[in-house]
């Protein structure tokens, strides 16, 4: 089964600090992808950053990168430099590629820049 | 321009009511996504389809139904048999490849 897991509900940052969010997942899957989403306070999802399971180095998009260890089964979201526009809730997920291609989310954290 | 759309934005229900929350995009996508959210939580996955004609109940399929009759649309009924449904639904699309998936805005509904 899949399964992710976020463990910090809420975090607290400087601006201009970087900041790491936490992911751990569960899968026997070897091929799988891991996506990290951002939902401000409208809802809407914003897509940051992907990393496939046999992609070898970490994935980045400008601000964004996202340290991956497999072994560790580990997907965090690293954010450099944060901005006041950063505050929202950021969702990690994974789809497995092959078979039922579930989608599924972990719970979430919330992220706040304090200025 | 390419996207997925959801409708209504806001809905209220009453109790024993049936609802359908429309899903629709035109980005050639086939697998389609549902997804609870209630305040301050994560999404849940209700359910999905990765072809026309064809759906699997996610992990909290009770009380709602779906069909995917066309490939741009995936609409969800919540019904009578779901005891709490107030809460956020989203609907997601994706490539069967791995890529990004696209959210609809989402439609907030409430039980009166």
């Amino acid at each position: 089964a899949q399964k992710i897991t976020q463990t910090q509900p809420g975090m607290f940052v400087q601006e201009k600090e970087a900041v790491t969010l936490d992911c751990t997942y569960d899968t026997s899957d070897q091929s799988y992808g891991l996506f990290w989403y951002k939902q401000p306070s409208s809802g809407e999802m914003i897509f940051l950053i992907y990393q496939g399971s046999y992609d070898e180095q970490n994935a980045t998009e400008g601000r964004y990168s996202l340290n991956f260890q497999k072994a560790r089964k580990s997907a965090n979201l690293v954010i450099s430099a944060s901005q006041l526009g950063d505050s929202a809730m950021y969702f990690c997920a994974m789809r497995i590629i092959q078979g039922a291609q579930k989608l599924v989310f972990g719970q979430g954290t919330r992220l706040t820049i304090n200025p | 321009d390419g996207g997925i759309t959801q409708s209504p934005k806001y809905l209220f229900r009453k109790e024993g009511q049936n609802v359908t929350l429309s899903c629709e995009q035109n980005l050639n996508h086939d697998a389609m996504y549902w997804y609870r959210q209630d305040p301050g939580q994560g999404l849940r996955l209700i359910y999905y389809s990765q072809i026309v004609n064809d759906f699997q109940k996610g992990d909290i399929a009770e009380g709602y139904s779906v069909s995917r009759e066309k490939k741009e649309s995936f609409p969800l009924t919540v019904t009578s048999a779901q005891k709490n449904p107030t809460a956020f639904y989203l609907c997601a699309s994706m490539r069967t490849v791995n890529t990004e998936a696209f959210f609809g805005q989402g439609t907030r509904l409430t039980v009166v």
